[in-house]
């Protein structure tokens, strides 16, 4: 199973609204709602900022948003602000006798 | 406060041998699926293995089956990862997670990096 796909860099100005893309199959984006996305910074944990698709956990700021169509899940950032400035991973559950988590590949925010 | 320290990572030489301990508090550990994540330096988070609540139930990425070994001690709220065979391309900070509401990873400890080299 590989990677989910997702795009090596977006870029935007402070202000606009980017969306980070995560390409799977209908075994895993495509076949359940449990899409999730993470935020992390050089040398740091990752944090959760979306699960199941959209929802956003306590803390999380709402300019942060989730969608699916399809095996295609994406992430907004609304209002893009310097510390938004970070690496973000989508994840998904899959259906598979071994694999049970597939992440994507990675995308680096640069806030110009 | 959910806190997930792991411990015990290192250098090692390749065919060796590490454990890694994740210490939790501020929930109930016995209530919770558990995760090992890990990262090679440079690259992406990549599943390593699970656990259900219990530990009667784990599973594995084919990379790391038959080498490594996750378990729990429910008493201790500890999570473990026992690596043997360990190899170059196991090199990586791993993460112990917690697997929360939607199966989301929802708490992420700071990690321990591992080490495989002569």
């Amino acid at each position: 199973q590989s990677a989910l796909t997702q795009p090596a860099s977006v870029s935007g100005s402070p202000g606009q609204s980017i969306t980070i893309s995560c390409t799977g199959t209908s075994s895993d984006v495509g076949g359940y709602n449990y899409v999730s996305w993470y935020q992390q910074y050089p040398g740091k944990a990752p944090k959760l900022m979306i699960s199941e698709v959209s929802n956003r956990p306590s803390g999380v700021p709402d300019r942060f948003s989730g969608s699916k169509s399809g095996n295609t899940a994406s992430l907004t950032i609304s209002g893009l602000q310097a510390e938004d400035e970070a690496d973000y991973y989508c994840s998904s559950y899959i259906s598979s006798s071994t694999l049970e988590r597939v992440f994507g590949t990675g995308t680096k925010v640069t806030v110009l | 406060e959910v806190q997930l320290v792991e411990s015990g990572g290192g250098l090692v030489q390749p065919g060796g041998s590490l454990r890694l301990s994740c210490a939790a508090s501020g929930f109930t550990f016995t209530s919770y699926w558990m995760h090992w994540v890990r990262q090679s330096p440079g690259k992406g988070l990549v599943w390593v293995s699970r656990v259900n609540d219990d530990g009667s139930s784990t599973n594995y990425a084919d990379s790391v089956k038959g080498r490594f070994t996750i378990s729990r001690d429910n008493a201790k709220n500890t999570l473990y990862l026992q690596m043997n065979s360990l190899r170059a391309e196991d090199t990586a900070v791993y993460y112990c997670t917690r697997v929360g509401s939607g199966r989301a990873n929802d708490y992420w400890g700071q990690g321990t990096l591992v080490t495989v080299s002569s």
